[in-house]
């Protein structure tokens, strides 16, 4: 089955740590994305790439690291410059310029700093 | 500055009747609007969407309206169902670009 995988699904950090969550997604899909949902914030937008090597910064990049090295995968490093790393991290892929803008997302990971 | 907002954070309703879930923008250039649906611990789903130049779309239960004057779209569900409780996430954006979220609406729906 097509779909998006990301992992770990929970991960404790402590402070001071970078960490790196995983995406990979099978779809053939040429964008791909990373949201941060905070309670009453929703999806804001980290970064997104649409294009194998290429990336842009989204709303709130400060603080997080991207890499875009194969089609299929797109790792966010969450750095010890992040102020409020505690989040629910959601991975998303879409056709890109190809077509309409639907996102296909990943089942997310949650990242407690403790 | 949120370009996407949903004004209830919350909206509660008995099997059976309507859900209206509303969502405003302010950027006039977005041309294409989508709702998801979530549910804990999960990613986000697809569920409808609707480009600048309707003014309507159905899909079964769910039909989406946009007013382009009023920068306002709402998301009916009809008859409700218990299954539909989750979060709901309107977002907005250019057809071939990046989105932008609103906050979300709680929709619990009551047996």
């Amino acid at each position: 089955d097509g779909g998006i995988t990301q992992s770990p699904k929970y991960l404790f950090r402590k402070e001071g740590q970078n960490v790196t969550l995983s995406c990979e997604q099978n779809l053939n899909h040429d964008a791909m994305y990373w949201y941060r949902q905070d309670p009453g914030q929703g999806l804001r937008l980290i970064y997104y790439s649409q294009i194998v090597n290429d990336f842009q910064k989204g709303d709130i990049a400060e603080g997080y690291s991207v890499s875009r090295e194969k089609k299929e995968s797109f790792p966010l490093t969450v750095t010890s410059a992040q102020k409020n790393p505690t989040a629910f991290y959601l991975c998303a892929s879409s056709t890109g310029s190809s077509g309409a803008n639907v996102l296909t997302f990943g089942a997310g990971s949650r990242l407690t700093v403790l | 500055d949120q370009q996407v907002k949903q004004n209830s954070p919350s909206l509660s309703v008995q099997e059976g009747r309507i859900s209206i879930l509303n969502c405003d923008y302010t950027n006039s250039m977005f041309d294409y609007f989508l709702w998801y649906k979530k549910y804990p611990a999960e990613g986000p789903t697809f569920l409808i969407s609707i480009s600048s130049i309707k003014d309507k779309n159905e899909d079964g239960r769910f039909t989406v309206f946009l007013n382009k004057s009023a920068k306002h779209l709402s998301l009916h569900i009809v008859p409700s169902q218990p299954g539909d409780s989750a979060v709901y996430f309107c977002a907005a954006g250019l057809r071939y670009g990046k989105l932008t979220f609103g906050q979300g609406t709680i929709l619990t729906v009551h047996p």
